[in-house]
């Protein structure tokens, strides 16, 4: 079976760093997504990784480490507008795609 | 580019009956997923499609069914519905399977 884990909510203030973190465990893995989906919105793509290391996009950065089935996602210099659930999605063999259960983030002024 | 389209926007149901779900992808998107998003479950794979084949397929009953044609348009649909189909149902398109995802605003059922 494929799972991914992620914190259900993470509450910081304007201006701070919040870190995602997402586990996972699946078989013939190519690599990681991340998504945010506003309240009443659909997902929009942030980020994929499908080597390991760091990929920065602006104030998002996405990290995997294969050998630790492990990545996150960084929010930086966070503003109200990132309060959102944020959705890591798992690639692998076979055209699979499996999501994680989201972590809501709810930024404080 | 025009984004990922799906109608309706919202559909009130009742239980027994059946729905069909229309979803039009990006120009030159060829793969299309659908999925179902609940408060409770959060994103759960339904199937996708590729050129108008099934190329995979979630852990959902024989109700949810779906099909794509020569255009990449893509319908799903869900016969004797149940209480519990009350959901957001998403569709996304690629340009491969699962490449980055475009979804659209998706269709929210609700099932009396």
């Amino acid at each position: 079976g494929q799972s991914l884990e992620q914190p259900s909510e993470v509450t910081a203030v304007e201006g701070a760093i919040v870190q995602i973190n997402c586990t996972y465990q699946t078989s013939g893995f190519y690599g990681l997504s991340w998504y945010q989906q506003h309240d009443g919105g659909a997902p929009t793509f942030l980020s994929y990784n499908g080597l390991d290391g760091l990929e920065e996009t602006g104030r998002f950065s996405s990290f995997l480490s294969r050998s630790d089935s492990y990545g996150y996602l960084l929010l930086q210099e966070l503003q109200m507008k990132d309060s959102a659930s944020y959705f890591c999605a798992a690639k692998a063999a076979g055209n699979k795609l499996t999501f994680g259960g989201g972590t809501r983030v709810l930024v404080k002024p | 580019k025009a984004g990922v389209t799906q109608t309706p926007r919202y559909l009130i149901k009742t239980r027994g009956q059946q729905v069909t779900l229309s979803c039009s992808p990006i120009s030159g998107h060829r793969s299309v997923s659908w999925y179902q998003q609940t408060p409770g479950q959060g994103l759960q794979f339904l199937f996708e499609y590729f050129s108008e084949t099934q190329r995979n397929k979630g852990n959902f009953p024989g109700r949810f069914s779906g099909r794509q044609f020569s255009n990449s348009r893509s319908e799903m649909n869900v016969s004797t519905l149940e209480l519990g189909d009350s959901a957001l149902y998403l569709c996304a398109s690629s340009r491969d399977s699962f490449d980055e995802q475009f979804f659209g605003p998706g269709t929210r059922l609700t099932v009396l």
